[in-house]
């Protein structure tokens, strides 16, 4: 059982560089959710969706785009990276309906924005 | 109005002891409180949630105590063992913006 699945694990983008940020799951839920991790800041939503078809805005959504396809699929894009981008970003699933609960969390992809 | 206030930001506890660690809100219309465990270099794991028509909730050694006139809620974990060395994140759900928040985290080491 793979469950949320991240790629890649590390990347180093230069100023201004672009990157896609992949998530797979393969529990059927319809909830995904992209979180970025800072030292003592918690996580902060960056975008969520609850199904194909249907995103919204999180907390902090500036400087992404985030699409979503397929059930299973919830890439996360940087355009123009910046410094201020360098964090751990977390994507996750839920399997019940009323959203937010129950979150499966992916192993994280490390991001330095130089 | 949307934060969640976790205290203290680290924690030392030895091997038997009882660590605790508290979370405080604002916004009466949060209607799900979950605690997240997260290992070094994992994705945070749900531990243990509770709902605001029960003070307490205990999962093993993990209890949620809920005190909804305050506004507060804890982790209490029993008999604390080395393999609870972990960050730990309190979260709240709901209000306007029905959304998860976390906390800053909890840095727990337990020292065998």
């Amino acid at each position: 059982n793979a469950g949320v699945t991240q790629t890649p694990k590390f990347r180093i983008l230069k100023i201004g560089q672009s990157m896609t940020l992949q998530c797979a799951q393969d529990m059927n839920h319809n909830y995904m959710y992209w979180y970025r991790q800072d030292p003592g800041m918690g996580l902060k939503l960056i975008y969520y969706s609850v199904g194909a078809g249907i995103t919204d805005k999180g907390e902090v959504p500036n400087g992404y785009n985030v699409s979503r396809s397929t059930t299973e699929d919830f890439p996360l894009r940087l355009e123009l990276a910046a410094p201020s981008q360098t964090s751990v970003y977390f994507c996750a699933s839920s399997p019940v309906t009323g959203g937010f609960e129950k979150l499966f969390f992916g192993s994280g992809t490390q991001l330095s924005v130089l | 109005q949307q934060q969640v206030k976790q205290s203290p930001q680290s924690l030392i506890v030895q091997k038997g002891g009882i660590s605790i660690i508290n979370c405080a809100y604002e916004n009466t219309a949060f209607d799900y409180f979950p605690w997240y465990q997260q290992f070094p270099g994992k994705g945070p794991a749900l531990l243990i949630a509770i709902r605001p028509d029960v003070s307490e909730k205990k999962e093993g050694r993990f209890t949620i105590s809920f005190n909804k006139s305050a506004k507060q809620f804890s982790l209490h974990i029993m008999d604390s063992q080395p393999g609870d060395s972990a960050t730990y994140f309190c979260a709240a759900r709901g209000g306007a913006t029905n959304k998860l928040i976390f906390g800053t985290g909890t840095l727990l080491a337990v020292q065998p």
